[in-house]
Formats: C-alpha cells, structure tokens, sequence
C-alpha cells in the first residue's frame, strides 16, 4: 500500500520569508501524480500544485514550487515570499495513474509570522 | 457559477440512526468520491464512483453506503453500524478517472453524535 508521510505537524515562518514543507513516499508504482492541497480555517480544500512523476522538471506555480527527488521518494512544497493568506494546514497527496483516490499524508500546519 | 456542494454543513447523529450526506456538482465531471477527515490527520478515502450506477469501496468503507443514479450526484449514508461517525466529511470530483485528473473538492460536513 502506498503511504505519505509529512514529518512537520507544524511550521513557522516569518511574513515575506521562504518555508519548505517536507513530503516523502513510498510506492512501487512507476505511473503516479503528486498533489499538495491547501486547507484554510474553512476547511475547503484547495489545490495548490501537482507533478507528474514521469516529468523530471519540477512544478511552479507563482510562489510555490516543488522539489520533486524520484529516486529518494521525496516532493517537498517551497512557499516564496510568504503572505498571511497562506497561513493553513498543507497536505501532501499521491494518486497512482489508474485512478481510484488519493492518499494523503498528515498534515503541515503552516503559520504566518506578521 | 460551477461546483461542488454539500449539504448539510452541521449534521447530528443520534444512536442507531442512519443519516445521509449530500453531495451535487455541476461541472460535469464523472469521477466522484467521498473521503473523511479526523482531527490531526489527513483525509482517508470512503468510497468512489467512475461513472454512474458504479463505484467502489476505498480504504474505510464499513458502515458507510453510497448511491450513484445521477452523474451529478453522490450521497452518502452513515449506518448505524458505522460505530465512531464524528468526522469531517468532503466530497470531490474530478473530470475523468485517470490518475493525472485533479480532484476539486466541495466546502464539507461535520458530522456530530448526540
């Protein structure tokens, strides 16, 4: 069974500073897709960023980016000049290429400093 | 304005009572699937349809049934057998069953027991 793991339940970053949120994985599947989901007090999940594991160059996304490391398992998510906006839960999620859902790791519980 | 909704936004359970959960979107997407959220933890998958009178179990399908007679809509009844309900529940969908199809998620449930 593939599995997610996020090993920060919480992280701190001051206001126009950079954060990294660690993700790792573990799966035999050579087909699948990253995904890391932004979850506000709201509680509405929102996407923020995807990769494909076949793609070698990383995912942008205006601020946020990826660093995706196929052979160590590793897809952690880089916040550039963070806002208050984006204090919220982050979660890091796999879905292998033949569908069914996704699997989703813990959470990064992200704050702001003004 | 296309989406996912979900209703109620507050449900309470007494014992012994089966009660449904709605879910409707209107983006014509095929895939649907619901998923629960317990505090401190990342979203698990409950069950998922790819196409309509179709779906399948996920990884904590017991005590839980799901319906799929319209492609716009998917709910969700919690059984009585389901013994520990209080979750967070949300609803997603997305364009076709493939694994590098984006999942769009709607605003969620909380579920409550008397």
């Amino acid at each position: 069974a593939q599995t997610v793991t996020q090993s920060q339940p919480e992280m701190s970053v001051q206001e126009a500073e950079t954060v990294t949120l660690s993700c790792t994985y573990d799966t035999s599947e050579s087909d699948y897709y990253l995904f890391w989901y932004k979850q506000p007090p709201s509680r509405q999940m929102i996407l923020v960023i995807r990769q494909e594991a076949y793609k070698q160059q990383n995912a942008t996304e205006n601020r946020f980016s990826v660093n995706f490391q196929k052979a160590a398992k590793s897809f952690s998510l880089k916040i550039s000049d963070s806002q208050l906006g984006d204090a919220a839960m982050y979660f890091c999620a796999y879905r292998t290429g033949g569908a069914d859902g996704l699997t989703f790791g813990k959470g990064t519980h992200l704050i702001i400093q003004p | 304005d296309g989406g996912i909704t979900q209703s109620p936004k507050y449900l309470f359970r007494k014992e012994g009572q089966n009660v449904t959960l709605s879910c409707e979107q209107n983006l014509n997407h095929d895939a649907m699937y619901w998923y629960r959220q317990d505090p401190g933890q990342g979203l698990r998958l409950i069950y998922y349809s790819q196409i309509v009178n179709d779906f399948q179990k996920g990884d904590i399908a017991e005590g839980y049934s799901v319906s799929r007679e319209k492609k716009e809509s998917f709910p969700l009844t919690v059984t009585s057998a389901q013994k520990n309900p209080t979750a967070f529940y949300l609803c997603a969908s997305s364009i076709g069953r493939q694994g590098k199809e984006t999942q769009y998620f709607g605003p969620g449930t909380r579920l409550l027991v008397l």
